[in-house]
């Protein structure tokens, strides 16, 4: 079964402390995995994804195929960052791909 | 904005009454898809398209109906909605792997069901 778990509903940190946001999936051959973010009653935004490997607003994410994880990390933490965060799994199945997410952990960043 | 709108953005509307929320896209993508966001549940698949009269159902459909007859719209309908139907609903498309498989979302459609 193709699965997405976020253990953390909620993750709450000081500005300037690190952040770890964990992720874990279940699923058979490569996945394609990504990171979304959504502000407060806004669109949900492409944040990262890992076959990009890059760093988006200081975020980085990197693919553990070992641990089936793919945990969205930053070094130190911004006010702004408070948000909640979907990792999320390309899926194939049927005629097309589809995302399946995660339930989400909502990061509030404390000043 | 990935050119995808939602309307409406808001609606309050009774139980067994038809809604039907509709997705406009700009981009000429191929793929849509319909989500629902829940408290404790992220985003669910409802329905999604593959091209134009071409859908199929995601993992909660049941209750919903879509259909796509031209290649920008895709429309949602609840034919007779239920207070388990309150929920905000995200469009999202997608161009499929030869822009990188990225699905790109709309702003969301807040629905109340009393």
């Amino acid at each position: 079964a193709q699965r997405v778990t976020q253990p953390e509903k909620l993750l709450s940190v000081f500005k300037g402390a690190p952040v770890e946001l964990k992720c874990n999936y279940s699923y058979s051959g490569s996945p394609e995995l990504f990171w979304y973010v959504q502000y407060s009653r806004q669109r949900l935004q492409l944040l990262l994804r890992h076959i990009s490997r890059e760093s988006i607003k200081g975020f980085t994410a990197d693919l553990n195929k070992g641990e089936t994880s793919f945990h969205l990390k930053k070094p130190f933490a911004q006010e702004e960052d408070s948000a909640m965060y979907y990792c999320a799994l390309m899926g194939y199945g049927g005629a097309t791909n589809k995302l399946i997410f995660g339930t989400g952990t909502l990061l509030a960043v404390q000043p | 904005d990935a050119g995808i709108t939602q309307s409406p953005r808001h609606k309050v509307t009774e139980t067994g009454t038809p809604v039907t929320l509709r997705c406009h896209q700009t981009e000429n993508h191929r793929y849509m898809y319909w989500y629902r966001q829940d408290p404790g549940h992220g985003l669910r698949l409802i329905h999604y398209s593959y091209g134009v009269k071409d859908t199929d159902k995601g993992e909660v459909s049941d209750g919903y109906s879509v259909s796509r007859s031209k290649t920008e719209d895709f429309l949602l309908t609840l034919e007779s909605a239920t207070s388990s139907q309150t929920s905000v609903y995200f469009c999202a498309i997608s161009g499929g792997q030869g822009f990188g498989n990225t699905i790109y979302f709309g702003e969301g459609s807040w629905l109340t069901v009393v």
